[in-house]
């Protein structure tokens, strides 16, 4: 099924291990997304890429780094991991470049949990 | 900058009643409007979208109307059923720049049988 596809979905970190969230999409979009969900917060833009090889802050960037590393995959990375990145991850991907009339189709989701 | 204000939830309705989900907006220009849905432990979906004052969007017997003059999007439906409990998100994308959408805090909607 065409889609975004995020691996894992779910992951318990103890505080300071790193890891590396997965995302792949096969629809030949341009622009992809990460974002966080927190209760009471809504979505959050984490960091964008609005085409390959660019990437660019969103909201709430402090404490992750990521990669395009071709055009359908971008990975979010957490070096040091901190309770307050237990949140749940959607990536996202758009074919947004000459239009905001496109939509983003979202993955399923990582639930993390950091201890 | 631009926002978007949804009311707070949860809505709570019987099965086959009227659903309202008030949406506004702040944006210059003609910004593009959509609704998602959101379902317990899955991603958000795109539900409907309006690119135009006046536009209707309409999909799975719901309904949003770009209003322009009260810079709403308010989402409608004339008979919920028990399978549309789920968090509905309301969201623009500016006319211009990196098109970047801008998102509501999410209605949670509960439907009773």
């Amino acid at each position: 099924n065409a889609g975004v596809t995020q691996t894992p979905k779910f992951q318990v970190l103890k505080t300071g291990q790193s890891m590396t969230l997965q995302c792949a999409q096969d629809m030949n979009h341009n622009s992809m997304y990460w974002y966080r969900q927190d209760p009471g917060m809504g979505l959050r833009l984490i960091y964008y890429s609005a085409s390959e090889g660019t990437t660019d802050k969103g909201e709430v960037p402090n404490g992750y780094n990521v990669s395009r590393l071709n055009k359908r995959e971008f990975s979010l990375r957490l070096e040091s991991a901190a309770p307050s990145q237990t949140s749940v991850y959607f990536c996202a991907s758009s074919e947004a470049r000459t239009s905001g009339g496109y939509g983003y189709t979202f993955g399923s989701g990582t639930r993390l949990t950091v201890v | 900058g631009n926002s978007v204000t949804q009311m707070e939830g949860p809505v709570t309705l019987s099965e086959e009643a009227f659903l309202t989900i008030n949406c506004t907006y702040t944006a210059t220009g003609y910004p593009s409007l959509f609704w998602y849905v959101q379902y317990p432990g899955e991603g958000l979906q795109l539900l409907l979208k309006a690119t135009k004052a006046d536009d209707k969007g309409s999909n799975k017997g719901f309904e949003a109307t770009y209003r322009k003059e009260t810079t709403s999007f308010h989402l409608e439906k004339g008979s919920v059923q028990v399978s549309d409990s789920a968090v509905y998100f309301c969201a623009l994308t500016p006319s211009g720049g990196s098109y970047i959408p801008t998102f509501g805090r999410g209605t949670s909607l509960i439907v009773h049988p």
